[in-house]
C-alpha cells in the first residue's frame, strides 16, 4: 500500500524567511506525488508534481520539490515566505493511472509571522 | 476551462432529507471523484467513477448515492444522513490512465455539508 507521511503538524514562520514541509513516502513502485495546498473554506488547488520526469520539480507561487529516492522524501520548500502562504498542505500518493485516486497526508498547517 | 464547479457552496439538511450535490467539468476529464473532509483532517475518497461507471467505492454507506449521468457532471444523492455525515464533499476530475506529465487532479471548491 502507498502512503505519506507529513512531519510536523504545524509550522510557523516569519515572513521572508524559508519554508520547508517535510512529506515522506512508501511505496512500492514509483510513486506520483503532489502537494496541494487548502485555504480556509475552499477546495485543494495543486502546487506541483513528480511524476519521474524530473527529481526537482519547480511549482506555483515559488515552491518547489526535490524528489530524493534514497530517503524516500518530497519536501516542499519556499524560499522566502510571504503572508498569503498560509493555509494548510497537503502532501499526496496517487496510485498511478487514476490521479485523483490519492492517499493524502494529514496536513501541515502553514502559520506566516509578521 | 480548468475548473470543477460544485453546487450549492453550502448546504444545510435535516436527517431525513434527500438533497443532491452537483459536480461539473468541461476538460474532457473521463474520471471524477469524491471526496469527504472533516474539518482539520486530510480528503478521504469515496467514490471514483471511470468512463461513467462505478469503478470504486471505498465503503461508503448507502445513504451517500453518487451518479454519472454524462461524462461532464457527477452527482451524489444524499438521504437519511446523520449529524457526523456534516463534512466539506470534494469533488474531483483527472485523465485516466495516461501517466506522466499528464497526470494531474482537478479539485472543486467543496461544498460545506451541514447535517442538523
Amino acid at each position: 500500500a502507498q502512503s505519506v507521511t507529513q512531519l510536523g503538524s504545524h509550522v510557523s514562520v516569519s515572513e521572508g524567511a524559508l519554508v520547508l514541509l517535510r512529506c515522506n513516502y512508501s511505496s512500492s513502485v514509483p510513486p506520483y506525488l503532489f502537494w496541494y495546498v487548502q485555504y480556509p473554506n475552499q477546495g485543494l488547488q495543486l502546487l506541483l508534481k513528480y511524476t519521474s520526469a524530473a527529481t526537482l520539480v519547480k511549482g506555483i507561487n515559488g515552491f518547489e520539490a526535490e524528489f530524493k529516492k534514497s530517503e524516500t522524501s518530497f519536501h516542499l520548500t519556499k524560499p522566502s515566505a510571504h503572508m498569503s502562504d498560509a493555509a494548510e498542505y497537503f502532501c499526496a500518493v496517487s496510485k498511478g493511472a487514476n490521479a485523483g485516486k490519492s492517499t493524502f497526508g494529514d496536513g501541515t498547517t502553514l502559520t506566516v509571522k509578521p | 476551462d480548468t475548473e470543477v464547479t460544485q453546487t450549492p457552496k453550502h448546504l444545510v439538511m435535516g436527517m431525513t432529507n434527500k438533497k443532491s450535490l452537483k459536480c461539473e467539468q468541461h476538460m474532457g476529464h473521463r474520471a471524477m471523484y469524491w471526496y469527504k473532509q472533516k474539518a482539520k483532517k486530510p480528503p478521504e475518497l469515496m467514490f471514483v467513477y471511470s468512463y461513467e461507471k462505478l469503478s470504486i467505492n471505498e465503503s461508503v454507506p448507502s445513504r451517500f448515492s453518487p451518479e454519472c449521468p454524462n461524462s461532464s457532471l457527477l452527482n451524489l444523492h444524499l438521504h437519511a444522513l446523520q449529524p457526523e455525515d456534516s463534512a466539506l464533499y470534494l469533488c474531483a476530475s483527472s485523465q485516466v490512465g495516461t501517466g506522466g506529465m499528464n497526470t494531474e487532479a482537478f479539485f472543486g471548491q467543496g461544498t460545506r455539508l451541514t447535517v442538523v
